[in-house]
C-alpha cells in the first residue's frame, strides 16, 4: 500500500557528527518536504523539493542539507553546524506544488543528542 | 511574526458534544487552509481543507468554516469522540500564481475528549 516511510524512528547523534534521516514515498508525488517540530511549536519548513535534482531552502535551512536524486527519496542530513538538532523531524509529500497540493506526512524521526 | 495563530493551547470537551477549534491568520494572500490531526510521536494526518472561494466545507463529523473578512477559520467536530483526542494543527498557504505549496502551521491545540 502507498505511503511515506521515515527511518529510523529514533536517532542519536554525538557532538560533531553528521547524521542522515531517510524519507521514502511510493505515492508518485512530485514534491517532498522536510519539517522540524519542537515542543509547543508548529511545524517549521527546513527544505523542499519540487522535482528530482532540485531543492529549495525553507525557513530554517541552516545546519541541514538534502538531496533529491530519485523521485521517491528525499534524505535529510543534519550536520555538525546545526547547534540545536534535538527535535521531531517530519517528511511530507504532495502531488503538486501548485493549487490544492495537500501534503501527506510520514511517521517522523526523533533525533536526540548524546 | 506568526502568520497563523492558534490561541488556545488546549481544549477539553465532553464526549458527544461539539468541539470548536479556532485559527486566525494575518496574511491576506493565504487562499488555502488545512487542518491536521496529530497523535504523539506520529506524523500529522490530513483531516479537511478549504479554499478561499468557499466559506464552509464538510466531511462527516468535521466541518471547517472560513471567515475571510475576519481572517479566521474554525474546525467543528460533532459529535466529539474520545478517539478525537489529539493535537490539531491549522495550516495555510498562498497558492496563487503557481507558488510553491509552502504550508505555514499554527502552534496547535490539544483537544481532550472526556468520556
Amino acid at each position: 500500500d502507498g505511503g511515506i516511510t521515515q527511518s529510523p524512528k529514533y536517532l542519536f547523534r554525538k557532538e560533531g557528527q553528521n547524521v542522515t534521516l531517510s524519507c521514502e514515498q511510493n505515492l508518485n508525488h512530485d514534491a517532498m518536504y522536510w519539517y522540524r517540530q519542537d515542543p509547543g511549536q508548529g511545524l517549521r519548513l527546513i527544505y523542499y523539493s519540487q522535482i528530482v535534482n532540485d531543492f529549495q531552502k525553507g525557513d530554517i535551512a541552516e545546519g541541514y542539507s538534502v538531496s533529491r536524486e530519485k523521485k521517491e527519496s528525499f534524505p535529510l542530513t543534519v550536520t555538525s553546524a546545526q547547534k540545536n538538532p534535538t527535535a521531531f523531524y517530519l517528511c511530507a509529500s504532495s502531488i503538486t506544488t501548485g493549487a490544492s497540493g495537500t501534503q501527506y506526512f510520514g511517521p517522523g524521526t526523533r533525533l536526540l543528542v548524546l | 511574526d506568526q502568520q497563523v495563530k492558534q490561541n488556545s493551547p488546549s481544549l477539553s470537551v465532553q464526549e458527544g458534544r461539539i468541539s470548536i477549534l479556532n485559527c486566525d491568520y494575518t496574511n491576506s494572500m493565504f487562499d488555502y487552509f488545512l487542518w491536521y490531526k496529530k497523535y504523539p510521536a506520529e506524523g500529522p494526518t490530513f483531516l479537511i481543507s478549504i479554499s478561499s472561494i468557499k466559506d464552509k466545507n464538510e466531511d462527516g463529523r468535521f466541518t471547517v468554516f472560513l471567515n475571510k473578512s475576519a481572517k479566521h477559520l474554525s474546525l467543528h467536530i460533532v459529535p466529539s469522540q474520545p478517539g478525537d483526542s489529539a493535537v490539531y494543527f491549522c495550516a495555510a498557504s498562498a497558492l496563487g500564481g503557481g507558488a510553491t505549496n509552502k504550508l505555514i502551521f499554527g502552534t496547535g491545540t490539544l483537544l481532550a475528549v472526556q468520556p
